[in-house]
């Protein structure tokens, strides 16, 4: 199985500032189509996750352009820019590159 | 607007058997595979099933293989998970989703005597 290694666990920010999370992966996550099916999601509180990034670098529908991700191969990062109140809560990534899909553990942005 | 309702949740005695639902509309539905996602209470989230647009194919972890079954009807745009043989270690909040895109609110199985 591929393991997803998410850090930081937890991620102290202040309002205005800047996030970055890593998510690095066990083996490459590069399909046989040549695309890259890691993805990034923010659940808050009380609420069912929702997608932020697709495939990498694409923003999903309504997510702000505050929100980027970036990587290749087994290295991804999602930066969040001039974090607001809510942007708070646990992000995940995802590989849907290969069977069995699996999620990073996930990391807590709080305010510091 | 793509709606996705969870049901049939609630608690079961280890060993019984549980079969969810979701309800989807605001899409075509046929045209989507679908997937269920779990998450134990305070814990991260873990794929549990995938089935392809037409049902055909299905794809599931070893944690669950063998005991879950995925389905759809795509006549009636729901999408099923059947649970079997089930283990304390299967509570959690149950999420369907559609491409991995939408979710639904999620649905909670408690399995304990």
């Amino acid at each position: 199985d591929v393991v997803m290694t998410q850090t930081p666990v937890s991620l102290p920010v202040s309002l205005g500032g800047q996030a970055s999370i890593s998510c690095r992966s066990s083996q490459s996550l590069v399909h046989s189509n040549g695309n890259t099916y890691l993805h990034w999601y923010l659940q808050k509180p009380g609420q069912s996750p929702q997608l932020l990034i697709y495939r990498v670098s694409n923003r999903f529908s309504g997510v702000p352009d505050r929100f980027s991700g970036s990587g290749s191969g087994t290295d991804f990062t999602l930066k969040i820019s001039r974090v607001e109140p809510e942007d708070l809560g646990d992000y995940y990534c995802l590989q849907s590159t290969h069977f069995p899909w699996t999620f990073g553990g996930g990391t807590k942005l709080e305010l510091k | 607007e793509v709606q996705l309702v969870e049901s049939g949740g609630g608690l079961v005695q280890p060993g019984r058997s549980l079969k969810l639902s979701c309800a989807a509309s605001g899409f075509t539905f046929s045209s989507f595979a679908m997937a269920w996602v779990r998450q134990a209470p305070k814990k991260g989230l873990e794929w549990v099933a995938t089935i392809t647009s037409g049902g055909s194919n299905t794809y599931y972890p070893d944690s669950v293989k063998g005991r879950f079954t995925i389905s759809r009807d795509n006549a009636k745009s729901t999408l099923y998970l059947q649970m079997d043989s089930l283990r304390s270690e299967d509570t959690a909040t149950y999420y369907c989703a559609k491409d991995l895109a939408y979710w639904g609110q999620g649905v909670m199985v408690t399995v304990s005597s």
